[in-house]
Parts: structure tokens; sequence; C-alpha cells
């Protein structure tokens, strides 16, 4: 069973302030996703990286992918209220024919005005 | 932009009712999914659907679960005989390929209460 660690589980900051949430396993992942989730609703793509030492950038947000892709990080710049919410990690295994995907427990961030 | 969508948005069902939750994936997907999520617990896989076939499931898709595409929009999970444990937020997801490196698309999830 491939896991996957996400830290820290709570973060309350101040807005302007930056962050990096975290993303880990000891599995390797084909790819990983980052989701926001909102009370209630469905996880909402972020991004998805592939490649071992990939870094995409979506704003504010900087996604990295880990060089032997076992783990994920996600640093936002500036962090504003409209930041807040459950980010989630979510791997898709290596190997044949296995295509679901394993999620963390999540990031619950909060910033304050 | 194309989306996935899920009705209800909320079903509230007696212990050891039968329940149907519908999904329609987005329109040029060929590969559907099926998530619970618990209050407070992390999104779990419960199975994969391609060609009319389960392609994968998970310890938790037992006996009591099964998957349809009925006609070429709908796909739904039916748990026969719920129990308390199956309240959750229930997720249909969907992709265009079968790679391990394609986005699965989220629907905004049906909240299943069994009272």
């Amino acid at each position: 069973t491939q896991l996957l660690e996400q830290s820290p589980q709570f973060l309350s900051i101040q807005e302007g302030e930056n962050l990096t949430v975290y993303c880990n396993s000891s599995s390797v992942f084909s790819s990983l996703q980052w989701y926001r989730q909102e009370p209630g609703e469905g996880p909402v793509l972020l991004v998805t990286v592939v490649t071992g030492g990939e870094v995409k950038k979506l704003k504010r947000l900087t996604f990295q992918f880990g060089d032997a892709r076992k783990d994920s990080s996600l640093h936002i710049t500036a962090a504003q209220p409209g930041d807040t919410g459950l980010y989630l990690c979510a791997g898709s295994p290596t190997g044949a024919g296995s295509y679901q995907l394993t999620f963390g427990k999540g990031t619950k961030l909060s910033v304050i005005p | 932009e194309p989306e996935v969508t899920q009705t209800p948005s909320h079903q509230v069902t007696q212990m050891g009712q039968e329940v149907i939750l519908r999904c329609v994936p987005i329109s040029n997907h060929l590969y559907f999914y099926w998530y619970r999520q618990i209050l407070g617990q992390k999104v779990e896989f419960l199975v994969s659907f391609y060609n009319n076939e389960i392609s994968e499931k998970s310890e938790i898709f037992d006996d009591q679960f099964s998957v349809e595409r009925p006609d070429g929009s709908n796909f739904t999970l039916k748990i026969r005989s719920t129990k308390l444990e199956d309240s959750a937020m229930y997720f249909c997801a969907s992709t265009q390929w079968r790679s391990n490196t394609d986005t699965q698309y989220f629907g905004p999830g049906t909240r299943l209460t069994v009272l």
C-alpha cells in the first residue's frame, strides 16, 4: 500500500506570509496531483507534476516534484485569505495496471487577514 | 469548461435501503472512478471502470457495491443494503486516457447519510 504523508496537518498564518506544505512517501509515484477542497465539495485540481525535479507555478503557488518522485511540496508566496482551504496531494502509483489515486490527509490552511 | 456532475447532492436513507448515486463524467472521457471520504478522513479509492467493466477495486468495494454505465452518459454507484458506516461523501472522477500521468477530474460529490 502506498501512503502519502502531508505536513503540517494544520497551518494558520497571517496574510502576506509565505508558507510551504509537504507531501512525502517512501514509494515512487508516476505523478502527483495537488487539489484544493472546500468543505462539502469535491477536490478541485490545482496542478499535476509528472517529471522528477519538475517545478510548476500557478500565480503565487509553486509546486515541486522531488527528483526521486517520492515527495512534493507546495509553496505559497504572500498568502491571501482566499488561499484558505484544505490542500490535498494525491499520487498515481507506478507499475502496470493500477490507476487509482492515493490521497494524503491534507493540510488545512487558514490565512488570517 | 467541461466538468463532472453528480446527483443528488445529498441523500438521506435508512439503514438497509438501497441507494443509487449518479455521475455524468466529462463527455470525451473514457475512464471512470468512484472515491469516498468519511467525515474527517482522507479520500479513499473505491473502484475504476472502463469499457463496461471494473478495472480495479479496493477492499472497501465489497459485494454490497456495484457500478454501471446504463447509457452513454451516466455512471452509477449502487449500494444494495446501506450500513451506518457507509455515511460519507462519494466522489465520481473521470479521465480521458488510462495513464498514471493523466489527471482525474472530480465531481462535487454526493453526501450520503445513513440513519
